[in-house]
């Protein structure tokens, strides 16, 4: 087990609509990254939260946002969404300060219509 | 380019084969490598790290090379449970902030 927890596990939403996406890791692991997994396609980078700021992003436009809290959790937000917007969101977490290892969560399928 | 490249399989292969995938990327600053597997629907697991003198572990050999930015994965003896989806990944860590680039992944199929 990754420690690593991702809700939903699926989603259909419809275009235009705005989704909130959670992750939930255990202790310790400062560092969280969100990555979007289109369908044959490998994870693609969309931002990382360390000490509850942005501090990375990847080449995803604005309406796509985050959060991460003291707790250790997370959320993905996305809005106006499109139907390319459907894919598979990972979350990674790690402790930055000692382990080049991420965990990944198993991810929400996020399907836009 | 992209910045990670894979073998564009699929790979069939029969139990017992050994195959090999590879893997080119074009940041020269990027630091550190991996290969991660991904089962169908499920997220990627660390299979190994990347090191330049090359490491092995069991069946698994990975290679790497710095001045053709070229890495590579060989698995021997394959296995049924070893059919899924292989991804090359690079890590790049700068500024207090580090980010993972993934290969489109190459599908691997061990047949009976």
């Amino acid at each position: 087990e990754t420690g690593v927890t991702q809700s939903p596990t699926h989603l259909i939403k419809t275009r235009g609509q705005q989704v909130t996406l959670r992750c939930s890791s255990q202790s310790g692991h400062n560092t969280v990254s969100w990555y979007q997994q289109a369908l044959g396609q490998g994870p693609q980078f969309i931002f990382q939260y360390y000490r509850e700021e942005e501090n990375g992003r990847g080449n995803f436009p604005p309406r796509f946002s985050g959060l991460q809290f003291p707790n250790y959790s997370s959320e993905l937000n996305v809005n106006a969404l499109e139907l390319d917007d459907s894919a598979l969101y990972l979350c990674a977490a790690r402790d930055f300060s000692s382990s080049y290892e991420q965990y990944f969560g198993p991810g929400t399928r996020l399907t836009v219509t | 380019r992209k910045e990670v490249e894979q073998d564009p399989g699929p790979f069939n292969v029969p139990e017992g084969a050994t195959v090999a995938f590879n893997c080119t990327y074009s940041n020269s600053a990027s630091q550190s490598f991996f290969w991660y597997r991904q089962d169908c629907r499920k997220e990627p697991k660390l299979l190994m790290s990347v090191y330049s003198s090359g490491n092995e572990d069991g069946r698994f050999t990975a290679q790497l090379n710095r001045a053709s930015q070229y890495i590579s994965l060989l698995i021997r003896d394959s296995k049924l449970s070893d059919s899924a989806t292989y991804l090359c990944v690079v890590y790049w860590e700068g500024a207090g902030s580090y980010q993972l680039t993934f290969g489109k992944g190459t599908k691997l199929s061990v047949i009976p």
